[in-house]
Protein backbone atom coordinates (compact mmCIF):
# COMPACT_ATOMS: atom_id res chain seq x y z
CA UNK A 1 0.00 0.00 0.00
CA UNK A 2 0.71 3.72 -0.55
CA UNK A 3 2.66 5.37 2.65
CA UNK A 4 1.40 9.13 2.57
CA UNK A 5 3.31 10.96 5.20
CA UNK A 6 2.24 14.20 6.64
CA UNK A 7 4.52 17.27 8.30
CA UNK A 8 3.76 18.87 10.87
CA UNK A 9 1.01 16.68 12.67
CA UNK A 10 0.44 19.97 14.66
CA UNK A 11 0.67 23.11 13.22
CA UNK A 12 -0.19 25.86 15.85
CA UNK A 13 -0.47 29.29 13.67
CA UNK A 14 -1.03 32.96 13.79
CA UNK A 15 -4.48 34.33 12.18
CA UNK A 16 -3.41 36.55 8.94
CA UNK A 17 -0.71 34.64 8.32
CA UNK A 18 0.37 31.34 6.10
CA UNK A 19 0.48 27.62 7.28
CA UNK A 20 1.88 24.96 5.13
CA UNK A 21 1.42 21.43 5.50
CA UNK A 22 3.74 19.03 3.59
CA UNK A 23 2.56 15.60 2.35
CA UNK A 24 5.05 12.91 0.75
CA UNK A 25 3.89 9.74 -0.77
CA UNK A 26 6.03 6.10 -1.06
CA UNK A 27 5.63 5.53 -4.63
CA UNK A 28 5.23 7.94 -7.76
CA UNK A 29 1.24 8.89 -7.82
CA UNK A 30 1.11 9.58 -11.21
CA UNK A 31 -1.01 7.49 -13.25
CA UNK A 32 -0.68 5.84 -16.24
CA UNK A 33 -3.50 8.13 -17.83
CA UNK A 34 -0.82 10.88 -16.71
CA UNK A 35 -3.41 12.35 -13.94
CA UNK A 36 -2.08 12.63 -10.32
CA UNK A 37 -4.35 11.20 -8.05
CA UNK A 38 -3.74 13.73 -4.84
CA UNK A 39 -6.58 14.93 -3.30
CA UNK A 40 -6.38 17.40 -0.06
CA UNK A 41 -9.58 17.47 2.55
CA UNK A 42 -10.84 19.46 6.22
CA UNK A 43 -12.05 18.20 8.80
CA UNK A 44 -13.97 20.60 11.54
CA UNK A 45 -14.75 18.46 15.19
CA UNK A 46 -17.37 16.72 14.45
CA UNK A 47 -18.30 17.31 11.42
CA UNK A 48 -17.62 14.95 7.91
CA UNK A 49 -14.21 15.87 5.72
CA UNK A 50 -14.83 18.22 3.56
CA UNK A 51 -13.01 18.30 -0.08
CA UNK A 52 -10.60 21.67 -0.53
CA UNK A 53 -8.20 20.34 -3.48
CA UNK A 54 -7.94 17.70 -6.15
CA UNK A 55 -5.68 16.68 -8.55
CA UNK A 56 -3.19 18.34 -6.88
CA UNK A 57 -3.65 21.75 -7.04
CA UNK A 58 -7.16 22.26 -8.53
CA UNK A 59 -9.71 24.18 -6.02
CA UNK A 60 -13.45 22.44 -5.55
CA UNK A 61 -16.01 25.08 -5.54
CA UNK A 62 -16.52 27.39 -2.99
CA UNK A 63 -12.95 27.01 -1.45
CA UNK A 64 -11.34 30.48 -1.20
CA UNK A 65 -8.63 30.79 -2.76
CA UNK A 66 -6.20 31.41 0.10
CA UNK A 67 -6.04 27.45 -0.30
CA UNK A 68 -3.47 26.33 -2.97
CA UNK A 69 -1.91 22.96 -3.82
CA UNK A 70 1.58 22.02 -5.78
CA UNK A 71 3.85 19.64 -6.28
CA UNK A 72 4.00 16.30 -8.65
CA UNK A 73 5.06 12.99 -8.66
CA UNK A 74 6.10 12.20 -4.51
CA UNK A 75 5.97 15.43 -2.82
CA UNK A 76 2.91 17.75 -2.12
CA UNK A 77 1.61 20.84 -0.06
CA UNK A 78 -0.83 22.65 0.49
CA UNK A 79 -0.82 26.33 1.58
CA UNK A 80 -3.07 28.48 3.25
CA UNK A 81 -2.02 32.00 2.82
CA UNK A 82 -3.46 34.13 4.96
CA UNK A 83 -5.45 31.59 8.24
CA UNK A 84 -8.47 32.27 9.00
CA UNK A 85 -10.24 31.28 12.74
CA UNK A 86 -12.56 28.65 10.28
CA UNK A 87 -9.69 27.12 8.71
CA UNK A 88 -8.95 25.10 11.99
CA UNK A 89 -9.47 21.18 12.13
CA UNK A 90 -7.43 18.67 10.93
CA UNK A 91 -6.44 18.54 7.45
CA UNK A 92 -5.73 15.15 5.42
CA UNK A 93 -3.58 14.56 1.86
CA UNK A 94 -5.15 11.37 0.16
CA UNK A 95 -3.77 9.63 -3.29
CA UNK A 96 -6.69 7.63 -5.43
CA UNK A 97 -4.01 6.70 -7.82
CA UNK A 98 -3.10 3.39 -7.01
CA UNK A 99 -5.56 1.00 -4.97
CA UNK A 100 -6.33 1.01 -1.90
CA UNK A 101 -6.62 4.70 -1.44
CA UNK A 102 -4.54 5.83 1.44
CA UNK A 103 -5.05 8.99 3.66
CA UNK A 104 -2.18 10.80 5.26
CA UNK A 105 -2.48 10.89 9.34
CA UNK A 106 -3.99 14.35 9.17
CA UNK A 107 -2.32 17.71 10.33
CA UNK A 108 -3.93 19.52 12.75
CA UNK A 109 -4.44 24.01 12.31
CA UNK A 110 -5.35 25.25 15.19
CA UNK A 111 -5.01 29.07 15.96
CA UNK A 112 -1.83 30.17 18.64
CA UNK B 1 -29.02 19.64 -3.36
CA UNK B 2 -26.80 17.04 -3.16
CA UNK B 3 -27.49 14.65 0.12
CA UNK B 4 -25.96 11.56 1.52
CA UNK B 5 -27.36 9.62 4.51
CA UNK B 6 -26.14 6.62 6.24
CA UNK B 7 -27.93 4.08 8.68
CA UNK B 8 -27.35 1.05 9.94
CA UNK B 9 -24.45 2.32 12.57
CA UNK B 10 -24.81 0.54 16.09
CA UNK B 11 -23.59 -1.61 19.02
CA UNK B 12 -22.16 -5.01 17.82
CA UNK B 13 -20.70 -8.00 19.49
CA UNK B 14 -17.37 -9.33 18.10
CA UNK B 15 -17.73 -11.62 15.36
CA UNK B 16 -21.41 -10.53 14.42
CA UNK B 17 -22.67 -8.79 11.30
CA UNK B 18 -24.22 -5.33 10.37
CA UNK B 19 -25.35 -3.91 6.99
CA UNK B 20 -24.70 0.24 6.62
CA UNK B 21 -26.99 1.69 4.16
CA UNK B 22 -26.26 5.01 2.59
CA UNK B 23 -29.04 6.76 0.76
CA UNK B 24 -28.19 9.22 -1.99
CA UNK B 25 -30.43 12.15 -3.08
CA UNK B 26 -30.24 14.99 -5.33
CA UNK B 27 -28.22 13.74 -8.44
CA UNK B 28 -28.46 10.68 -10.76
CA UNK B 29 -27.42 8.10 -8.40
CA UNK B 30 -26.14 5.58 -10.82
CA UNK B 31 -23.66 7.73 -12.44
CA UNK B 32 -21.45 7.85 -9.92
CA UNK B 33 -18.94 5.22 -8.22
CA UNK B 34 -19.80 5.51 -4.75
CA UNK B 35 -17.17 4.75 -1.97
CA UNK B 36 -16.89 4.17 1.94
CA UNK B 37 -15.00 5.72 4.60
CA UNK B 38 -14.43 5.15 8.08
CA UNK B 39 -12.90 7.30 10.86
CA UNK B 40 -12.28 5.21 14.67
CA UNK B 41 -12.68 7.18 17.86
CA UNK B 42 -10.18 9.95 17.87
CA UNK B 43 -7.93 8.64 14.86
CA UNK B 44 -8.10 9.78 11.12
CA UNK B 45 -9.51 8.90 7.92
CA UNK B 46 -9.19 5.60 6.51
CA UNK B 47 -10.95 4.59 3.13
CA UNK B 48 -12.91 1.04 2.91
CA UNK B 49 -14.20 0.46 -0.28
CA UNK B 50 -15.77 1.48 -3.61
CA UNK B 51 -18.36 0.54 -5.73
CA UNK B 52 -17.62 1.78 -9.19
CA UNK B 53 -21.21 3.58 -11.14
CA UNK B 54 -22.65 0.11 -12.89
CA UNK B 55 -21.42 -2.29 -9.84
CA UNK B 56 -19.26 -4.36 -11.95
CA UNK B 57 -16.15 -2.99 -10.18
CA UNK B 58 -14.81 -3.41 -6.53
CA UNK B 59 -11.60 -2.56 -4.51
CA UNK B 60 -11.35 -3.15 -0.85
CA UNK B 61 -8.62 -1.76 1.84
CA UNK B 62 -7.09 -4.99 2.84
CA UNK B 63 -7.78 -5.02 6.66
CA UNK B 64 -11.44 -5.86 5.54
CA UNK B 65 -10.91 -7.55 2.38
CA UNK B 66 -13.13 -10.46 2.94
CA UNK B 67 -15.08 -9.70 5.85
CA UNK B 68 -16.52 -6.53 3.87
CA UNK B 69 -19.11 -6.81 0.73
CA UNK B 70 -19.87 -2.92 -0.95
CA UNK B 71 -22.73 -3.33 -3.34
CA UNK B 72 -25.54 -0.82 -4.91
CA UNK B 73 -28.99 -0.82 -5.51
CA UNK B 74 -29.40 2.11 -8.27
CA UNK B 75 -33.26 1.44 -8.12
CA UNK B 76 -33.14 2.50 -4.58
CA UNK B 77 -30.06 5.33 -4.68
CA UNK B 78 -28.93 3.25 -1.82
CA UNK B 79 -25.29 2.00 -1.40
CA UNK B 80 -24.51 -0.99 1.06
CA UNK B 81 -21.69 -2.07 3.28
CA UNK B 82 -22.23 -5.39 4.42
CA UNK B 83 -19.45 -6.09 7.44
CA UNK B 84 -19.44 -9.68 8.80
CA UNK B 85 -16.81 -11.03 11.64
CA UNK B 86 -17.00 -7.90 12.94
CA UNK B 87 -14.00 -7.23 15.49
CA UNK B 88 -12.95 -4.16 17.62
CA UNK B 89 -10.94 -2.59 14.76
CA UNK B 90 -13.65 -1.95 13.27
CA UNK B 91 -15.53 0.53 15.97
CA UNK B 92 -15.41 3.91 13.42
CA UNK B 93 -17.65 6.63 11.82
CA UNK B 94 -18.68 5.20 8.60
CA UNK B 95 -19.19 7.50 6.01
CA UNK B 96 -20.26 7.54 2.36
CA UNK B 97 -19.28 9.51 -0.20
CA UNK B 98 -19.39 10.24 -3.89
CA UNK B 99 -17.04 9.66 -6.45
CA UNK B 100 -16.41 10.51 -10.09
CA UNK B 101 -14.65 14.01 -10.98
CA UNK B 102 -13.70 15.41 -8.63
CA UNK B 103 -14.24 12.45 -6.47
CA UNK B 104 -15.27 12.93 -2.84
CA UNK B 105 -16.93 16.11 -3.67
CA UNK B 106 -20.03 15.19 -1.21
CA UNK B 107 -20.29 12.96 2.05
CA UNK B 108 -22.41 11.88 4.31
CA UNK B 109 -23.05 12.89 8.26
CA UNK B 110 -21.47 9.46 9.48
CA UNK B 111 -23.38 6.48 11.37
CA UNK B 112 -21.00 4.86 14.46
CA UNK B 113 -20.55 1.59 14.41
CA UNK B 114 -19.01 -0.02 18.00
CA UNK B 115 -17.81 -3.47 18.68
CA UNK B 116 -17.97 -4.36 21.47
CA UNK B 117 -19.59 -7.46 24.00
Amino acid sequence: DIVMTQTPLSSPVTLGQPASISCKSSQSLVHPNGNTYLTWLHQRPGQPPRLLIYRISNRFSGVPDRFSGSGAGTDFTLRISRVEAEDVGVYYCMQATHFPWTFGQGTKVEIK
Amino acid sequence: QVQLVESGGGVVQPGRSLRLSCSGSGFTFSRYGMHWVRQAPGKGLEWVAVVSNDGSEKYYAGSVQGRFTVSRDDSKNTLYLQMNSLGDGDTAVYYCTRGGTPYFDFWGQGTLVTVSS
